[in-house]
């Protein structure tokens, strides 16, 4: 066990619609990241927060935001969805250090239809 | 160009065989860190071992170790003693800029992956 939670595990929504997916990191860990897992692309960085401020940006669509509140936890909002959305969300904590692994949570499965 | 390739799509071993997993990197940083995941069909990212660029040993974690050669910047995941749940993806990825002043951002770049298959 990671110590990293994600919620929901799979989601099932059609074209169109706005999501929104939940982690919770690591006890102490003050950095989140997410990544989107797809068989064609791979794993890709999507953003990082740390202690509540952005810190990062990768390969973020504009449709798709995210935030991290005062507790740590965060939350990837995805909306004006695609079938191409479908795929496997990450999210990871890590201690802050350069040495420090990124832990990952189990993942949430999207599907839209 | 890729900032990490990992060449071999698949892999196959024999039970209690050791199998090496290639990855080379590109990177202009002289302060990088290379990192080894594993995915099994379940999903979950579990992390395996870690090599700074600076460390003058190559890294071991029990029946994991790296063989990591700077100037052919390569870092080759070796597997010893293959077991049957060693069936998974494995995944390189280097994270840049360890010294970089103030630096919290420390996102991981990730190669394709291989999948290794264990056979009895």
């Amino acid at each position: 066990d990671s110590g990293v939670t994600q919620t929901p595990k799979h989601l099932i929504t059609a074209t169109g619609q706005r999501v929104t997916l939940r982690c919770s990191p690591r006890s102490g860990d003050l950095s989140v990241y997410w990544y989107q897992q797809s068989l064609d692309q791979g794993l890709q960085f999507l953003i990082q927060y740390y202690n509540g401020e952005e810190r990062a940006k990768g390969n973020i669509l504009e449709r798709f935001s995210a935030q991290q509140f005062p507790d740590l936890h965060s939350e990837l909002n995805l909306s004006s969805l695609e079938l191409g959305d479908s795929a496997l969300y990450f999210c990871a904590s890590s201690a802050g250090q350069p040495v420090s692994p990124l832990h990952f949570g189990n993942g949430t499965r999207l599907t839209v239809t | 160009a890729q900032k990490i390739t990992q060449t071999q799509p698949g892999m196959f071993v024999q039970e209690k065989e050791a199998v090496t997993l290639d990855c080379t990197y590109d990177t202009s940083d002289p302060s990088y860190g290379l990192f080894w995941y594993k995915q099994p069909s379940s999903g979950e990212m579990i992390f395996l071992i870690y090599q700074g660029s600076y460390d003058q040993q190559n890294a071991t974690e029990g029946r994991y170790s790296l063989n990591f050669q700077k100037a052919r910047k390569s870092a080759n995941l070796v597997i010893s003693a293959s077991q049957l749940g060693d069936s998974a993806m494995y995944f390189c990825a280097m994270r840049e800029g360890l010294r970089d002043s103030g630096g919290s951002n420390y996102k991981l770049t990730f190669g394709k992956g291989t999948l290794l298959t264990v056979n009895p």
